[in-house]
């Protein structure tokens, strides 16, 4: 079974700095995808970004940028230039490719806090 | 593209009682997605259509829970007899299979329910 892993409880970042989001998961599958999604205190889960494993190129969406490590299984989230708006929890989530099994599986996510 | 709406936003019940949740998907999206998410985890996979057709279910979704989307478009999720083991955020999400987004889903704003 395929499971994901988020290290960081718990980060911290200055406004206008950089922060790195871990994420490592398991899965014997060579084709799947990866997301990050962002759940603000108000609780509505918003996709940030999101990479298809068969693609070697890492995912951008302005200030956010992915590391994706295939062999290593890892898929770390940087944000860059962090705003206040970015405080959050952040969920990294699989996703199979193909099939009838089309679910998210979740880390435990990250909560981020942005200091002023 | 008025996203996903679930209604209601909160339900307060007492043990015992039945409750049923509905969620409007986006209006071209062939799939709908349940969650369940916990205080500090992540969303846990509940069960899935597509279109009509109920194509998953996990072991998390016992006897006390059922799922319908009669005509592929809203659904209903009812939890008859209510533990307060079930207090949760109950989240929708729907996706598009087949589209070019990666079958990205995309959440509701969820139903939190407390049992008493």
């Amino acid at each position: 079974a395929q499971t994901v892993t988020q290290s960081q409880p718990e980060m911290s970042v200055q406004e206008a700095e950089t922060v790195t989001l871990s994420c490592t998961y398991d899965t014997s599958e060579s084709d799947y995808y990866l997301f990050w999604y962002k759940q603000p205190p108000s609780r509505q889960m918003i996709l940030v970004i999101r990479q298809e494993a068969y693609k070697q190129q890492n995912a951008t969406e302005n200030r956010f940028s992915v590391n994706f490590q295939k062999a290593a299984k890892s898929f770390s989230l940087k944000i860059s230039d962090s705003q206040l708006g970015d405080a959050a929890m952040y969920f990294c989530a699989y996703r199979t490719d193909g099939g009838s099994q089309g679910n998210l599986i979740f880390g435990k996510g990250t909560k981020l806090s942005v200091k002023p | 593209d008025t996203g996903v709406s679930q209604n209601p936003r909160h339900k307060i019940t007492k043990r015992g009682q039945n409750v049923t949740f509905r969620c409007d998907p986006i209006s071209e999206h062939n799939r709908l997605y349940w969650y369940r998410q916990t205080l500090g985890q992540g969303p846990e996979f509940l069960t899935y259509f597509q279109n009509e057709a109920q194509l998953e279910k996990s072991r998390l979704l016992s006897d006390r829970f059922s799922a319908e989307r009669p005509k592929g478009s809203f659904s209903t999720l009812e939890i008859q007899r209510t533990e307060q083991g079930d207090s949760a955020m109950y989240l929708c999400a729907s996706s598009l299979n087949g589209g070019t987004l990666m079958d990205t889903q995309y959440f509701g704003p969820g139903t939190r329910l407390t049992v008493l």
